[in-house]
């Protein structure tokens, strides 16, 4: 198996339910937040996104909450399926004008969706 | 479009012993970068290239090269793998700085 899965926090589902899977960030210039999918074996792939301009975002099943004032950003998958079963991270990407780029990632919440 | 293409797969190497994880893409993106994945951790960034000919240290960039001669390709090169250097690596591309990403399916190497 992934062994990026080893030692997450983790987030268990029945099919059908809602999911909410948090992240906190530390970076108040942070400006861009994308959330990820990472399945066993794979590279991460792009769910959504949400710029600091904004505060909520909906993409098909997904939408993204930001909360600049705790610093706080949360993923909602609904109606979860098997093949949601993944691990989800966060990543936020500093404001361009200051300072350089590095892109900072969450660890990851792995999702378990039973049948 | 094939999107990054990463290769090879998986890796084996000695202590001492260099190489090079070859990245590609054809999305004509101008940022590439590379990234470890460790058990338990987030991605870290190595290196990353806003162009042809411009490349940038990451967070944790010592024991590794890059190179970026051509829009489309983008390699890694350890010129003398250490076990700390074990680990998942990943390229990825995107149209701009700050802009989505988009990752290969990743090396993992083992260095013994």
């Amino acid at each position: 198996g992934e062994s990026v899965g080893l030692h997450l926090p983790t987030l268990s589902v029945q099919e059908g339910d809602n999911s909410i899977i948090n992240c906190a960030y530390s970076n108040s210039a942070s400006d861009y937040f994308i959330w990820y999918k990472q399945e066993s074996g794979k590279g991460p792939q792009f769910i959504i996104d949400i710029r600091s301009n904004m505060d909520k975002r909906q993409g098909q099943r997904v939408t993204v909450l930001l909360n600049k004032t705790v610093k706080h950003l949360s993923l909602q998958i609904a109606a979860t399926q098997p093949g949601d079963s993944a691990v989800y991270f966060c990543a936020e990407i500093p404001w361009l004008s200051g300072g350089s780029y590095i892109p900072t990632f969450g660890r990851g919440t792995s999702l378990i969706v039973h049948p | 479009n094939a999107g990054v293409t990463q290769t090879p797969k998986f890796q084996v190497l000695k202590t001492g012993q260099s190489m090079t994880l070859q990245c590609a893409q054809d999305m004509n993106h101008e940022y590439m970068s590379w990234y470890r994945q460790d058990p338990g951790m987030g991605l870290r960034l190595i290196h990353y290239s806003v162009g042809a000919g411009i490349t940038d240290q990451g967070e944790v960039p010592n024991g590794y090269n890059v190179s970026r001669s051509t829009t489309e390709d983008f390699p890694l090169r350890l010129l003398s793998a250490a076990p700390s250097q074990t680990s998942v690596y990943f390229c990825a591309s995107s149209s701009g700085l700050g802009d989505t990403q988009y990752f290969g399916p990743g090396t993992r190497l083992t260095v013994l």
